[in-house]
């Protein structure tokens, strides 16, 4: 079973800031590969498939990169609405894996 | 606009068993399959399984295999999930998600609100 492993665990940053997160697959998993955001008291939402395609709505300042083992998520100016919890995710047909989330907080 | 709407908060024994539904619209329900995803308080997401609303195909995560149960009824667009024997550990938000598969690969979009499930003597 393939384990996603995100880091760092916390994030704290500033509003206008560059915020880069990790998630690093026991395998290869090509470029299948997702991004969720999770606020507080409410569903995840999809952010990013495919590791770099963005979702519907989704805003420009969210990107996605990377493929086989390493992946990144890039917010470039963080907004007060980005101060959340993220989590990657892996589907391989059989099963569905999460990596453990990372928080983004306001320092 | 695609919605995926749960039922309300359940709050159960332990040992008892608690159905989850989740009404779809706004998309032909039968051309995507509908995931349940599970979150602790405080945890993180944890993927129950999934069913085919095509034709009622399951996947089970081996941990559940035994207590758990996924079906649809695709007269009304709605999903179920039973988990049974019931323990204090299965206290969780309970999700539905719709699942999005593109060749080898799938992602979830859009996400139920949630259901709180609470196991408590």
């Amino acid at each position: 079973e393939i384990v996603l492993t995100q880091s760092p665990g916390t994030l704290s940053l500033s509003p206008g800031e560059r915020a880069t997160l990790s998630c690093r697959a026991s395998q290869s998993v090509s470029n299948y590969l997702a991004w969720y955001q999770q606020k507080p008291g409410q569903a995840p939402r999809l952010l990013i498939y495919g590791a770099s395609s963005r979702a519907t709505a989704i805003p420009d300042r969210f990107s996605g990169g990377g493929s086989g083992t390493d992946f990144t998520l890039t917010i470039s100016r963080l907004e007060p609405e980005d101060f959340a919890v993220y989590y990657c995710q892996h589907y391989d047909g059989s099963s569905r894996t999460f990596g453990q989330g990372t928080k983004v907080e306001i320092k | 606009q695609v919605q995926l709407v749960q039922s309300g908060a359940e709050v159960k024994k332990p040992g008892a068993s608690v159905k989850v539904s989740c009404k779809a619209s706004g998309y032909t329900f039968t051309s995507y399959g509908i995931s349940w995803v599970r979150q602790a308080p405080g945890q993180g997401l944890e993927w129950m399984g999934w069913i085919s609303a095509y034709n009622g195909n399951t996947n089970y995560a081996q941990k559940l295999q035994g207590r758990v149960t996924m079906t649809t009824d695709t007269s009304t667009s709605t999903a179920y999930m039973e988990l049974r024997s019931l323990r204090s550990d299965d206290t969780a938000v309970y999700y539905c998600a719709r699942e999005v598969e593109v060749g080898a690969t799938g992602w979830f979009d859009p996400w139920g609100q949630g259901t709180l499930v609470t196991v408590s003597s």
